[in-house]
């Protein structure tokens, strides 16, 4: 079975522009969790989507916004990008079944100049 | 507010010996701890997971401790394989309602020398 995939990789944006990540869940699994990992936070939780509805939310501004599709692939966006959205953003599938394990994508990192 | 706390930022041991790495927690709802390990430039990997019920969790070289009095748990990886050199992290789901958020901690980056 294929794993998550995450594209882009590698993007480089300015100040002011916008961004579309993609993510792309193992077949089958239904629930797909975004989080941004940042030297000084760590590991944070964005939001989750769950059969094209999103099922919880982080604590992050309304410029973060994401999107499920009936094929369970999911995109966030972030609009007018700040230096501190310099990141790298990962997205976990699961089933949706709370406590099964998710699957991480190697990310897409993020660079705001 | 950190819910779940990696205070080691780094720890160093020798290969072939024992790496312990910990985790407090501050909520007491919490009821299952997992814990990840991520190599630079790709995403988190799951290793091991445990809940309350348990004090104990083993799979093969991996071992996870919870001491829910205390909100502590600890990872023990025995025999330490020059391989495991990554950063982990501890995370727990918030506690209720059906959702697959992860709260993690800091982690900690584990150098196993040859």
């Amino acid at each position: 079975k294929a794993g998550v995939t995450q594209t882009p990789r590698y993007l480089i944006k300015t100040r002011g522009q916008q961004v579309t990540l993609s993510c792309s869940p193992i077949s089958g699994h239904r629930s797909v969790s975004w989080y941004q990992q940042t030297p000084g936070q760590g590991l944070q939780f964005l939001f989750e989507y769950f059969s094209e509805t999103q099922r919880n939310k982080g604590n992050f501004p309304g410029r973060f916004s994401g999107r499920q599709f009936s094929n369970s692939r999911s995109e966030m966006n972030v609009s007018t990008l700040e230096l501190g959205d310099s990141a790298l953003y990962l997205c976990a599938s699961s089933s949706g079944l709370a406590r099964e394990t998710q699957y991480f994508g190697p990310g897409t990192r993020l660079l705001v100049l | 507010d950190q819910q779940v706390k990696q205070n080691s930022p780094s720890l160093s041991v020798q290969e072939g010996r024992i790496s312990i790495l910990n985790c407090d927690y501050t909520n007491s709802m919490f009821d299952y701890f997992l814990w990840y390990k991520k190599y630079p430039a790709e995403g988190p990997t799951f290793l091991i997971s445990i809940s309350s019920i348990k004090d104990k969790n083993e799979d093969g070289r991996f071992t996870v401790f919870l001491n829910k009095s205390a909100k502590h748990l600890s990872l023990h990886i025995v025999p330490s394989q020059p391989g495991d050199s990554a950063v982990y992290f501890c995370a727990a789901p918030p506690g209720s309602g059906a959702t697959n958020k992860l709260i993690f901690g800091t982690g900690t980056l584990l150098a196993v020398q040859p």
